[in-house]
């Protein structure tokens, strides 16, 4: 069955330190990958994603992301954050062909302690 | 960019009564657009899809007659939870598919439900 899996469902980390939060995936076939996030009482909002070429990726607000194929990962990085990224954090794949079907993982709450 | 609103943000009801949720597409004309529920602490689960002018497809496991979707034009699409019960209270979250992008949807901000 196709599904997300996002390890970490809370994390608390200080001002300035790095972030990775993990994302693993399991699909058939050759999927998108993204990444988005959500503040407290905000649309979901578009980090980053992945379809095809340099498998870096780069966001807004510094993030980034790497897909490795062969591990069937996609994890979130940030070398150093701030206290406004303080929010919910979502990665979730769709098939690279003819749907529009995310499936989602299990979101992340990330609190970053000023 | 594509820009979806979707109404109420928040809403409380009553056991029993009906609750509509409002998905708009502001900047283009949606043909498709998606409904999501999220449970405390799971994931985004996608509900149905909504077609304009067809009736919606549902995934497995969602009640057709529970989870009442009218998508009765490019801009609309409503997701009306029918008596509603306090296990459906519950975040419900809309997308859109702009026809012009191919890769991607486009979310909502999503709803909270609350059934008291």
């Amino acid at each position: 069955a196709q599904s997300v899996s996002q390890h970490n469902h809370h994390v608390i980390l200080s001002e300035a330190a790095s972030l990775e939060l993990g994302c693993n995936y399991s699909y058939g076939g050759t999927v998108n990958l993204f990444w988005y996030v959500q503040y407290p009482g905000q649309h979901l909002q578009l980090l980053l994603k992945y379809f095809s070429g340099d498998p870096l990726v780069k966001g807004i607000k510094g993030f980034e992301a790497e897909f490795i194929k062969s591990k069937f990962s996609f994890n979130l990085r940030k070398p150093s954050v701030q206290w406004s990224d303080t929010a919910e954090y979502f990665c979730a794949v769709n098939a690279q062909r003819g749907t529009y079907k995310y499936i989602f993982g299990t979101g992340t709450r990330l609190k970053v302690l000023a | 960019g594509a820009v979806v609103s979707q109404h109420p943000s928040r809403v409380i009801c009553k056991s029993g009564t009906s609750v509509k949720i409002e998905c708009r597409s502001l900047d283009f004309q949606a043909t498709t657009m998606f409904w999501y529920r999220q449970f405390p602490k799971q994931s985004l689960m996608l509900m149905a899809t909504s077609n304009e002018g067809s009736k919606a497809t549902y995934e497995q496991g969602v009640e057709k007659d529970k989870f009442l979707i009218n998508h009765a034009s490019l801009t609309l699409s409503t997701l009306t939870v029918t008596s509603a019960h306090p296990e459906d209270s519950s975040f419900y979250i809309c997308s859109a598919r702009d026809p012009r992008i191919n890769t991607e949807a486009f979310f909502g901000q999503g709803t909270r439900l609350t059934v008291v």
